[in-house]
């Protein structure tokens, strides 16, 4: 079974820093990686889509990178602002299935 | 504007009352899938459907049903609803394959 692991779970940042949240997964054959953002009380909004073939996708201060092979993603946000603070999560969407698997989250506070 | 929308978005019931929660989106997307978010356990799929009149199980299919008889709805049944089915629960859709889930705000349900 497909799993996906969100390291940490929690992380605390002064505004201004570039931070990297890391996302690993057990299944290579991968469709697609997905990140996403969640504020309290509300649903996910997409960030960033990676399709197999691509290594990274860029949206302003974001980039996501995919490295297949050792089963892992990374999304890096420069500059950052308390605007930012919001759980992260990434899933994973398997060759051949419909099913987009969910890390459990990082939980992200920027500090004014 | 392209949405997905849920309701309601908060209900508290009781054990064994039967109950639905809608789900509509206007992007006329093929894919629609029911997610639940839960402490530690973070969003798993219930059910998710490809098209009109077809869906399939996701990882917690018990003691739910869905119906897909038109594009745009996909509602989420709960027969008989039981105290473990308490949780924020979301719906999502999407286009091809390769574009990213939309997903509506969520319904917290409790089920006394």
């Amino acid at each position: 079974k497909q799993e996906v692991t969100q390291i940490p779970a929690a992380l605390s940042v002064p505004e201004g820093e570039n931070l990297v949240l890391n996302c690993s997964f057990t299944d290579s054959a991968i469709y697609n990686l997905q990140w996403f953002r969640q504020d309290p009380g509300k649903g996910l909004t997409s960030l960033l889509l990676i399709q197999s073939s691509q290594r990274e996708q860029t949206s302003g201060r974001l980039n996501a990178s995919l490295d297949k092979s050792s089963g892992r993603s990374t999304l890096y946000i420069a500059a950052s602002q308390p605007g930012d603070s919001a759980t992260y999560l990434c899933a994973h969407s398997g060759a051949g299935s419909y099913q987009l698997t969910f890390g459990k989250g990082t939980k992200l506070s920027v500090i004014p | 504007e392209a949405q997905v929308t849920q309701n309601p978005r908060y209900l508290i019931t009781v054990t064994g009352k039967k109950l639905t929660v809608t789900c509509s989106q206007n992007m006329n997307h093929e894919y629609m899938s029911w997610y639940r978010q839960d402490p530690g356990l973070g969003l798993r799929q219930i059910y998710y459907s490809m098209n009109v009149e077809v869906t399939d199980k996701g990882d917690v299919p018990e003691g739910y049903k869905v119906s897909r008889k038109e594009k745009r709805n996909f509602p989420l049944i709960l027969e008989s609803p039981s105290p473990n089915q308490t949780s924020l629960y979301f719906c999502a859709s999407r286009g091809h394959s390769n574009q990213p889930q939309h997903f509506g705000d969520g319904t917290r349900l409790s089920i006394l």
